[in-house]
């Protein structure tokens, strides 16, 4: 069965520095791998997706995130993080059976100080 | 505006009552899914509909109903069966293809005491 493991259920960074959120799979195919924003007390909104295109997929809001399937990772990156990207981030994978299920991380909060 | 609206943001009921949280999209996306949301615990599938008059149980169905009766709506009932009801909901749609991404609504916070 496919799932996501998301290391670190928070993330503290400063204000301009990297911003690197982690993702492993497990899947038994190939998967197709979602980053999802949330800001408090709201839906989640789609970052990016990917659907084996292309490796390095880029998202909005400056994110992006690179499929490696040496290390079974969906890591999600910016370069320069701003006051306004706090908030809850989700990692999902498509499920390999049922129809376009996703399965979710238990997510990772980043925290950004001035 | 396309989009998915849920009501009430806020929702509060006494335990033992049924309570039924709105969910509809103006999106004509076939399947509408929905979910709970507990901290530490990320989003657990409850029901979800590919088409409708059709529906599926998710993870979690036990103590939950919904119905399809309309392509743009989807309620969820939250019945007394249901242990603990207090949480965040959230419901979604796709277009049902299967690399499309799901479009979230607002969410609503349910709260039992």
């Amino acid at each position: 069965a496919q799932s996501v493991t998301q290391l670190g259920s928070h993330v503290s960074v400063s204000e301009g520095a990297l911003v690197l959120l982690r993702c492993n799979y497990s899947s038994s195919v190939p998967p197709y791998l979602f980053w999802y924003v949330q800001y408090p007390n709201q839906g989640l909104q789609l970052l990016l997706k990917y659907t084996s295109a292309a490796t390095l997929v880029k998202g909005i809001n400056g994110f992006e995130a690179e499929f490696k399937k040496s290390e079974t990772s969906f890591h999600l990156t910016k370069p320069s993080a701003h006051m306004s990207d706090a908030a809850e981030y989700f990692c999902a994978v498509l499920r390999e059976t049922g129809f376009q299920k996703l399965v979710f991380g238990t997510g990772t909060r980043l925290l950004v100080s001035p | 505006d396309g989009g998915i609206t849920q009501s009430p943001k806020y929702l509060f009921r006494k335990e033992g009552q049924n309570v039924t949280l709105s969910c509809e999209q103006n999106l004509n996306h076939d399947a509408m899914y929905w979910y709970r949301q507990d901290p530490g615990q990320g989003l657990r599938l409850i029901y979800y509909s590919q088409i409708v008059n059709d529906f599926q149980k998710g993870d979690i169905a036990e103590g939950y109903s919904v119905s399809r009766e309309k392509k743009e709506s989807f309620p969820l009932t939250v019945t007394s069966a249901q242990k603990n009801p207090t949480a965040f909901y959230l419901c979604a749609s796709s277009p049902g293809r299967t690399l499309y991404e799901q479009y979230f609504g607002p969410g609503t916070r349910l709260t039992v005491t």
